[in-house]
């Protein structure tokens, strides 16, 4: 069974500050990882995928985030954040294993960006 | 967006008394899902559905029921809400394949008194 933890229930951040998520997977098949980003008050959107091929995925907002096999890891990164980013953020696995998908998520990480 | 709705947004229940909660989807979608999200548990899957009459148990499915007669609706059912079944319950839909995105509804939130 495939499962995701993420190391830090609340990151407080300065604005224009750079900002690391960090999330870590365990499967014994082959993953595809997700971050979702949910703001109050509301259901969660897609930030980024990671599928297969380049370990440096681009998402939305100026996110991105690094796939890495050997650490099992997919730590989402942004370089300068914005006040509007104070949301939770969700990292997500699915797995390649027989007829069903589950799609799993993490217990989130609240970001909270302050002047 | 995608075409998920979710029925009601809101509502109170008394323990012991059953509760459906509706997911509809106009996307045809294969896989649906249901989850809870409490403070400090993220997201945890309830049931989820792979097909028509196809469905499966979460993590979390003790004292839920789910049925999907139809591709667009799935339903949850709480046979005899209790109040640790307070929640905001989330439906999400995906396409067919193992790396598809998935969307979700705007939640219902349930308390139960």
């Amino acid at each position: 069974a495939q499962s995701v933890t993420q190391l830090d229930s609340q990151v407080p951040v300065f604005e224009e500050a750079p900002v690391e998520l960090r999330c870590n997977y365990s499967s014994s098949v082959s993953v595809y990882l997700f971050w979702y980003v949910q703001y109050p008050n509301q259901g969660l959107q897609l930030l980024l995928k990671y599928l297969s091929g380049s370990t440096l995925v681009k998402g939305i907002n100026g996110f991105e985030a690094e796939f890495n096999k050997s650490q099992t890891s997919f730590h989402l990164r942004k370089p300068s954040v914005h006040i509007s980013d104070t949301a939770e953020y969700f990292c997500a696995v699915t797995a390649n294993t027989g007829t069903a998908s589950k799609l799993t998520f993490g217990t989130g990480t609240r970001l909270q960006v302050t002047l | 967006d995608a075409g998920i709705t979710q029925s009601p947004r809101h509502k109170v229940t008394e323990t012991g008394t059953p509760v459906t909660l509706r997911c509809h989807q106009t996307e045809n979608h294969r896989y649906m899902y249901w989850y809870r999200q409490d403070p400090g548990h993220g997201l945890r899957l309830i049931h989820y559905s792979y097909g028509v009459k196809d469905t499966d148990k979460g993590e979390v499915s003790d004292g839920y029921s789910v049925s999907r007669s139809k591709t667009e609706d799935f339903l949850l059912t709480l046979e005899s809400a209790t109040s640790s079944q307070t929640s905001v319950y989330f439906c999400a839909i995906r396409p067919t394949g193992w790396n598809t995105e998935a969307f979700f509804g705007q939640g219902t939130r349930l308390t139960v008194v």
